[in-house]
């Protein structure tokens, strides 16, 4: 069966400082990989989406970046966070075909002071 | 670009009564999804509807995709305290995208 990792489940960083969070997907070959932010009670902002390797589409112009190193492997990082990129950071994965389900990691709960 | 209005945002609910959450769209979607993301929680995966009419039933949930494929609808019957959550539709988009619903949250007051 399949598994999605997403680690930490939370962090806090001050504003400035680099972000790296890492998410990876066991069980399946060449999915499609995504990563969502969620402010609080609110819904779900498309960030990036990645189809293949080094394969990686931005949604939303911002101070995040995304990259896909490996298969299987999807980061999300920064070099100097904002305040306002405080959240809830969700990976998922989905079968490389169209409008398939997609599976969500725990989530990171991202604070920055 | 392609969006999937959810309504209503909020909804407060006393166990045992009835709950719907409805999906719009402005254009022909490809299927539609649900999701159900408990408090704390990631979003988990429902159900997909894919066929125009379509009626799913999973116990006490009955998904329902309109025949045009621009709506949907979610309806619990008799809700208990463990239907708490944001509920989320998705719709399948023109580039095989899903496109999501800013979600319904439910609240049961035992």
């Amino acid at each position: 069966s399949q598994t999605i990792h997403q680690w930490p489940a939370t962090l806090v960083q001050p504003v400035g400082s680099p972000l790296s969070l890492e998410c990876t997907v066991e069980g399946t070959s060449n999915p499609n990989l995504y990563w969502y932010r969620q402010a609080a009670g609110r819904g779900l902002q498309l960030l990036f989406y990645s189809v293949g390797i080094g394969q990686i589409s931005s949604e939303v112009p911002q101070n995040l970046s995304a990259s896909r190193p490996q298969d299987r492997q999807f980061i999300l990082s920064s070099k100097k966070l904002l305040l306002s990129d405080s959240g809830f950071y969700l990976c998922a994965w989905s079968r490389d075909r169209r409008n398939q389900p997609q599976h969500f990691g725990d989530g990171t709960r991202l604070s920055i002071l | 670009g392609q969006q999937v209005m959810q309504i209503p945002q909020y909804q407060h609910v006393q166990e045992g009564e009835d709950f719907t959450t409805y999906c719009n769209s402005s254009t022909t979607l490809s299927n539609i999804q649900w999701y159900k993301q408990r408090p704390g929680g990631h979003p988990v995966f429902l159900i997909q509807l894919v066929k125009s009419g379509e009626v799913k039933k999973q116990k006490r949930l009955t998904f329902q995709f309109g025949e045009a494929k621009k709506n949907s609808s979610l309806h619990i019957t008799a809700t208990q305290t463990t239907d708490v959550g944001t509920y989320f539709c998705a719709g399948g988009g023109s580039q095989g995208n899903l496109i999501f619903g800013k979600g319904t949250k439910l609240s049961v007051k035992p």
